[in-house]
């Protein structure tokens, strides 16, 4: 399958630094890579679906000014999350997905971004 | 109501064993369903995509009740490898390609 690449795999910063994490498709160009949430003992969490080129959508609830998503190539999203705070401590998971048609199949998962803020 | 729902478990079966996971999904619009299999602290990993007809991939077979709106995952033979968090996960909004996930059922495959 393919490959999708997240850096860094951890993270630890203090509260109110900002915090950027890239997610790569190594092997195929991604037009649409998605951001997943994934707090302990829960289901990932969609966030946003990032298309390169433009805006990414984002899901109710998430805050855009918080969690900044730039999609400026088919192989590289980046997130950041902006004035991090305890609360934003969690395990952070990117996807792109390959189009069949008009709709994607499998989702190819990155290797997750694990956040704790102090 | 939740877009998909599971049973979280955890089942703790004997090796040799066959279990089997159910999950429902609220949208009769959905149009694409899988189940992934996810590792401690590792992200998910199709194991399989969930067909009408129903389909198998060696000890693991996948069925698909449209009427119902119920999707199950039947393990065979449970090898110790087995133990996870599968998630199934449904394509659920009409028009766009996103990805709705359970909450996962915890599967332990004891020796």
């Amino acid at each position: 399958g393919a490959v999708v690449s997240q850096h860094p795999s951890w993270v630890i910063c203090k509260s109110g630094t900002s915090v950027k994490i890239e997610c790569r498709s190594l092997d195929f160009q991604a037009t649409t890579m998605f951001w997943y949430r994934q707090f302990p003992k829960q289901s990932l969490m969609l966030m946003a679906t990032s298309n390169e080129g433009s805006k990414a959508t984002y899901e109710q609830g998430v805050e855009k000014d918080k969690f900044l998503i730039n999609h400026a190539s088919l192989t590289l999203s980046t997130l950041t999350v902006t004035s991090a705070h305890p609360e934003d401590s969690s395990f952070y998971i990117c996807s792109a997905a390959e189009m069949s048609g008009s709709f994607y199949n499998e989702q190819f998962f990155g290797p997750g971004t694990r956040l704790t803020v102090l | 109501r939740k877009e998909v729902e599971q049973d979280p478990g955890p089942f703790n079966v004997p090796e040799g064993a066959t279990v089997a996971f159910n999950c429902t999904y609220s949208n009769s619009a959905s149009q694409s369903f899988f189940w992934y299999r996810q590792d401690c602290r590792k992200e998910p990993k199709l194991l399989m995509s969930v067909y009408s007809s129903g389909n198998e991939d060696g000890r693991f077979t996948a069925q698909l009740n449209r009427a119902s709106q119920y999707i199950s995952l039947l393990i065979r033979d449970s090898k110790l490898s087995d133990s996870a968090t599968y998630l199934c996960v449904v394509n659920s909004r009409t028009g766009a390609n996103n990805l709705f996930f359970g909450t996962g059922t915890r599967l332990t495959v004891i020796p």
